[in-house]
This record gives structure tokens, sequence and C-alpha cells, in this order.
């Protein structure tokens, strides 16, 4: 059975910090793996997504990830972090051809002081 | 519009109510999921549909759920003699399925239900 560990349920960095978001996942083949941002009060929307090829993915807002198959991970990285950053952040595990079935994990809150 | 519309945004309704949550995915989106989101926990699939084919009902929690998709767009989710453990942000998403290659799933903003 797959499944995705978020170890951290909240985290609070400066603005201007990096930011490093850590997810686990268990999965029995090839896993196609997401991060979401949940802003409060809306839909969930993605960030970046990986599959095959370069283990260091680039998405939106500045943010990156890389896949490492040895620790069965996919943390979320960004250099410098912003206010409007302030949300929560899924990471997913699933299958190519079905990613909406995927596996969220619990959320991660992330909380930006000035 | 431009993204998936849901409604109601907010529901409150007593023990026992049946319950209508609707979905309007992007204008030719073939696929289209519903989840359940309960406070402090990730995402939880609930049924997928594709197209013309079954819906994939395997995330169900019972049969008090059901939803149905009518003409390939708007999507239904119905919960029938709610209980309190209902409570919780009901979302939907869509996506341009790319043959075998599911594409990205956009989400709605969801319905949040309370069950008093």
């Amino acid at each position: 059975a797959q499944s995705v560990t978020q170890p951290d349920i909240h985290i609070t960095v400066s603005e201007g910090a990096s930011l490093e978001l850590r997810c686990n996942y268990s999965y029995g083949a090839t896993p196609y793996l997401f991060w979401y941002v949940q802003s409060p009060g809306q839909g969930l929307q993605l960030l970046l997504k990986y599959f095959s090829g370069d283990t260091l993915v680039q998405g939106i807002k500045g943010f990156e990830a890389e896949f490492k198959r040895s620790q069965s991970s996919f943390n979320l990285r960004k250099p410098s972090v912003h206010w409007s950053d302030a949300a929560e952040y899924f990471c997913a595990v699933g299958a190519l051809s079905n990613a909406g079935k995927s596996t969220f994990g619990d959320g991660t809150t992330l909380t930006v002081k000035p | 519009g431009a993204g998936v519309s849901q409604s109601p945004s907010n529901k409150v309704t007593e023990k026992g109510k049946d319950v209508e949550l609707r979905c309007d995915p992007i204008s030719g989106h073939t696929a289209l999921y519903w989840y359940r989101q309960s406070l402090g926990q990730g995402l939880e699939f609930l049924i997928y549909f594709q197209g013309n084919s079954a819906p994939d009902k395997s995330g169900l929690p019972s049969d008090r759920f059901s939803a149905e998709r009518t003409g390939g767009s708007v999507s239904t989710l119905t919960i029938q003699r709610t209980q309190q453990e209902d409570s919780a942000v009901y979302l939907c998403a869509s996506s341009l399925a790319l043959g075998s290659v599911a594409g990205e799933l956009f989400f709605g903003e969801g319905s949040r239900l309370t069950v008093l």
C-alpha cells in the first residue's frame, strides 16, 4: 500500500530564510510525486511534480523539490521565503495513470514571521 | 467560469438530514474527483469519474455516500442521513486526461460541511 508521511505538522520560519519541508513516501513501483499548496479558504494548487528524469524539479513560486530514491524522500525547498508563502503544504504519491487517486500526506502548516 | 466551481461553499445541517454538494469542473476536463479533507488531515480520495466509464467508487466510506456526473460535466455528491463524523471540507478537482497520463489537477475551493 502506498503512504506519505510529512513529519512536521507545523513549521515557522522568518521571512527571507530558507525553507525545507520533508516528505517520505512508500510506494511499490516508480512513484509519481507531487507537492500542493493550500492557502486559507482556497483549493489546492500544484507546485511541482516528479515522475522521471532529473531528480531536482523546479516548480512555481520559486519552489523546488529533490527526489531521493534511496531515502524515499521528496523534500520541498525554497531559498528565501516570502510572507505570502504562509499556507499548508501537502505531499502526495500516486500512479502516473491516475494521479487523482494519489495518497496525500496530512500536510505541513507554514507560518512566516516578519 | 475559468476554474472549478463548487457550491455551496458552506453548509450546516442537522444529523440525519441528506445533503447535496455540487461541482462544476473546468470545461473540457474529462476527469473529475471528489475528496474529503477532515480537520488537520490530508485529502481522502472518495470517487473518480473519467469520461463515460463507470466511476471508481473505491474511496466512498459508506453506502450513505453517492455521486453522479451528468452529461460528463457537473457532478453531485450526496450524503444521506448525515452523521457528525461527516463534517469536513469536500473538495472537487478536474483534469484533462491525456491518454493514459492524468494531467494536472485543478481544485475547487471546497464545500465546508458541518453536521450538528
